[in-house]
């Protein structure tokens, strides 16, 4: 098993520019989620989902679209790419409910000018 | 609302030493607790978890024991080495409004010294 996976390692934006970020799991998880994390803050959700077609916020998605269409995707969009948005990104899959171990990706380091 | 408290970093130790983490957290209900480590360059990977008060979760020579009387989840290592040098971070996951939901602390970064 890949686990789970990210793409691009990378990337650095534009202010205003848009981009996906993309996340893949082959474990068969229900639960996926998306996280940010910054210097001396943690790691904060920005969205999270139950299963195929069904998505919710976290703490800070203000700025971000998600959609999970299948089981094994769940990409995350920057609609208009800011420089608050400069960050390390993190996808993360669970067995079921969060009560359970979250798996996570190797992360998408962007910086956004 | 639910929250973590980790020990502010960072943390440096010599090879050998006792090792602690602190971490305390906030939560209505019963949480499950984890701690989780992060190496250079990484995401992050479970360390070790705990589900119900008085449980005592261990990996790796480290361990942490669940105590609802104090709220807290302390990571400890009896000697530590200079490849458990990284960041680490206790969690809980709780149900909060809108499902359950995992909050993480800040994060710990820890040095050992050789």
């Amino acid at each position: 098993n890949a686990g789970v996976t990210q793409t691009p390692k990378f990337q650095v934006l534009k202010t205003g520019q848009s981009m996906t970020l993309q996340c893949a799991q082959d474990m068969n998880h229900e639960y996926m989620s998306w996280y940010r994390q910054d210097p001396g803050m943690g790691l904060r959700l920005i969205h999270y989902s139950v299963g195929a077609g069904i998505t919710d916020q976290g703490e800070v998605p203000n700025g971000y679209n998600v959609s999970r269409s299948t089981t094994e995707d769940f990409p995350l969009r920057l609609l208009s790419a800011a420089p608050s948005q400069t960050s390390v990104y993190f996808c993360a899959s669970s067995y079921s409910t969060p009560v359970g171990e979250q798996y996570f990706g190797p992360g998408t380091r962007l910086t956004v000018t | 609302g639910n929250s973590v408290t980790q020990m502010e970093g960072p943390v440096t130790l010599s090879e050998e030493a006792f090792l602690t983490i602190n971490c305390t957290y906030t939560a209505t209900g019963y949480p499950s607790l984890f701690w989780y480590v992060q190496y250079p360059g990484e995401g992050l990977q479970l360390l070790l978890k705990a589900t119900k008060a008085d449980d005592k979760g261990s990996n790796k020579g480290f361990e942490a024991t669940y105590r609802k009387e104090t709220t807290s989840f302390h990571l400890e290592k009896g000697s530590g080495q200079v490849s458990d040098s990284a960041v680490y971070f206790c969690a809980l996951s709780a149900r909060n409004t809108g499902g359950f939901k995992t909050i993480f602390g800040a994060g710990t970064r820890l040095f050992v010294k050789a």
